[in-house]
C-alpha cells in the first residue's frame, strides 16, 4: 500500500468545470510535489512545496492552482482545463531538498477532459 | 539545463538472460534514483545512489553510479517475467528539489 494517498483515482470533467485533486501523506515529509505524466512518457514536474511554501512552479498554466493547507495535505485546483491536460497526475512527498531519501509517489489521479 | 538520457528505450529479453540499462546525465549531480512503473500504476523507488562508485543490489537488479562519467547502470540478472515494467532513472540538481527523469526503458521479459 502506498503511503501517499491521492483522491479521486479517476476524474472526468468538462472544460468548464472546476474540480480539485487531493493528496495526503503522514510520513512527516516536508516537501510535496505535483507531477503530470502523459501516456508512455516520464513524469514532468509541475509544482514543489517545501515547508508548506511554493518553491517551484515549472511555468504551469494558471488553470492549475496548487494549494498546501498544511504539511500533510496538497491540493491541485483545476479550472477551464483543455483536452491536452488529460493525463495521470501524480503526487509525491519527500523529507526535503537536502534529504538523501527518494520521493514517494501516490497512485495518481487519472484525469480525462471532455 | 539538466538532461537525462536512457538507453535502450525498449528492451525485449528472454527469461534467464542478462542485460544492462544505461542512464547518462549532463551536469554534475551526486544523487541518482531508479524507479519502476507498472502499467497504469505509480512509481516505486528501487535504488538511491549517492556517491561515486555506489553499488546497490536487490534481488535480480543491481544499480551502480559513476559520477565522473555521469553514468548509472541498472543490470538485470537472469530475468524473470515479473521484472516486466518501465524503468526510469532520475537525477536531481544537487540540493534542489527538482527531479529530472529519463524517458524510461520499457522492459518486456518473455517466457
Amino acid at each position: 500500500d502506498t503511503e501517499v494517498t491521492q483522491t479521486p483515482k479517476h476524474l472526468v470533467m468538462g472544460m468548464t468545470n472546476k474540480k480539485s485533486l487531493k493528496c495526503e501523506q503522514h510520513m512527516g515529509h516536508r516537501a510535496m510535489y505535483w507531477y503530470k505524466q502523459k501516456a508512455k512518457k516520464p513524469p514532468e514536474l509541475m509544482f514543489v512545496y517545501s515547508y508548506e511554501k511554493l518553491s517551484i512552479n515549472e511555468s504551469v498554466p494558471s488553470r492549475f492552482s496548487p494549494e498546501c493547507p498544511n504539511s500533510s495535505l496538497l491540493n491541485l485546483h483545476l479550472h477551464a482545463l483543455q483536452p491536452e491536460d488529460s493525463a495521470l497526475y501524480l503526487c509525491a512527498s519527500s523529507q526535503g531538498p537536502h534529504s538523501n531519501q527518494p520521493q514517494h509517489f501516490g497512485d495518481g489521479t487519472r484525469l480525462s477532459i471532455l | 539545463e539538466l538532461k537525462v538520457e536512457q538507453n535502450p528505450l525498449f528492451l525485449s529479453m528472454q527469461e534467464g538472460k542478462n542485460y544492462t540499462i544505461y542512464c547518462n546525465y549532463s551536469t554534475t549531480s551526486d544523487r541518482l534514483y531508479w524507479y519502476r512503473q507498472d502499467p497504469g500504476k505509480s512509481l516505486e523507488s528501487l535504488f538511491v545512489l549517492l556517491s561515486n562508485g555506489a553499488v546497490k543490489q536487490e534481488g535480480r537488479l543491481m544499480a551502480s553510479l559513476d559520477t565522473k562519467a555521469r553514468l548509472s547502470t541498472l543490470h538485470i540478472t537472469a530475468a524473470v517475467h515479473d521484472l516486466s515494467a518501465t524503468y526510469f532513472c532520475a537525477v536531481d540538481l544537487g540540493g534542489s528539489e527538482k527531479l529530472v527523469f529519463g524517458k524510461g526503458t520499457k522492459l518486456t521479459v518473455n517466457p
